[in-house]
C-alpha cells in the first residue's frame, strides 16, 4: 500500500467556519507534511512532523492548527480562515524526514468564501 | 536567487521530440535531488531520484552535476502523455524535513 488518503477532496467553507482536513499513510512512514499549492506555483511546505512531533512551523498563521494523533495520521484545523486562503492542501509523507522522497495525497481543493 | 531554479518553460514540442530540462540550486550542502511530475489539478508524483552517477527509467534519464549544482531530466521519444508540469526537489542536509521545489517547467507534447 503506497498511497496517501486525503479527505475531504473539496471544501467550501464560510470565514467563521472551523473545519479539518483528515490524512491518512499505511506505509509506515515516520515524516508527514502539509503543503499549499496555488494555481500555477509549486507546493509551499507549511508543516512538517518527525516521529508524531512538530518539527517544522514556516511561519504559519494560527487559523490552520496541525495535529498528529499517531503515526499514520494528520490532520489540519481551518478556523476563521480568509478567501486568500482558498488552495490546494496536500498532505504528504515519507520515510523519514531526511529521505526527501515523498508521496503527496491527492489533495484537498479549499475554497473559502 | 532563489534556492533552486528551472527552465521557466513552457516547452512545446511535437511528439517524438527529445527534450531536456535543467534544475540549478544555490545550496552546496545538499542531500538528495529528485524529479517529479504534476498533471493538471492533481498532486505531485515522484518521477524519479537523481543520483550524480546518472539513472535512467525508460525513455527518462537524470542526471546530476554536484561540481555545477545543477541537475537534468531528458525525455526521449517524447509522448502526447508526456505532458504536465515537471519539478525539480531538492533537500538539503542542514534542514531535514525541508524539500525546496523549483517553480516547475511545463511540457505539452504535440500530435
Amino acid at each position: 500500500d503506497t498511497e496517501v488518503t486525503q479527505t475531504p477532496k473539496h471544501l467550501v467553507m464560510g470565514m467563521t467556519n472551523k473545519k479539518s482536513l483528515k490524512c491518512e499513510q499505511h506505509m509506515g512512514h515516520r515524516a508527514m507534511y502539509w503543503y499549499k499549492q496555488k494555481a500555477k506555483k509549486p507546493p509551499e511546505l507549511m508543516f512538517v512532523y518527525s516521529y508524531e512531533k512538530l518539527s517544522i512551523n514556516e511561519s504559519v498563521p494560527s487559523r490552520f492548527s496541525p495535529e498528529c494523533p499517531n503515526s499514520s495520521l494528520l490532520n489540519l484545523h481551518l478556523h476563521a480562515l480568509q478567501p486568500e486562503d482558498s488552495a490546494l492542501y496536500l498532505c504528504a509523507s515519507s520515510q523519514d524526514a531526511t529521505v526527501g522522497k515523498l508521496f503527496f495525497g491527492s489533495g484537498t481543493q479549499l475554497s473559502v468564501l | 536567487r532563489k534556492e533552486v531554479e528551472q527552465d521557466p518553460g513552457p516547452f512545446n514540442v511535437p511528439e517524438g521530440a527529445t527534450v531536456a530540462f535543467n534544475c540549478t540550486y544555490s545550496n552546496s550542502a545538499s542531500q538528495s535531488f529528485f524529479w517529479y511530475r504534476q498533471d493538471c489539478r492533481k498532486e505531485p508524483k515522484l518521477l524519479m531520484s537523481v543520483y550524480s552517477s546518472g539513472n535512467e527509467d525508460g525513455r527518462f534519464t537524470a542526471q546530476l552535476n554536484r561540481a555545477s549544482q545543477y541537475i537534468s531530466l531528458l525525455i526521449r521519444d517524447s509522448k502526447l502523455s508526456d505532458s504536465a508540469t515537471y519539478l525539480c526537489v531538492v533537500t538539503f542536509n542542514t534542514n531535514a524535513g525541508k524539500s525546496t521545489f523549483g517553480d516547475g517547467t511545463t511540457l505539452t507534447v504535440k500530435p
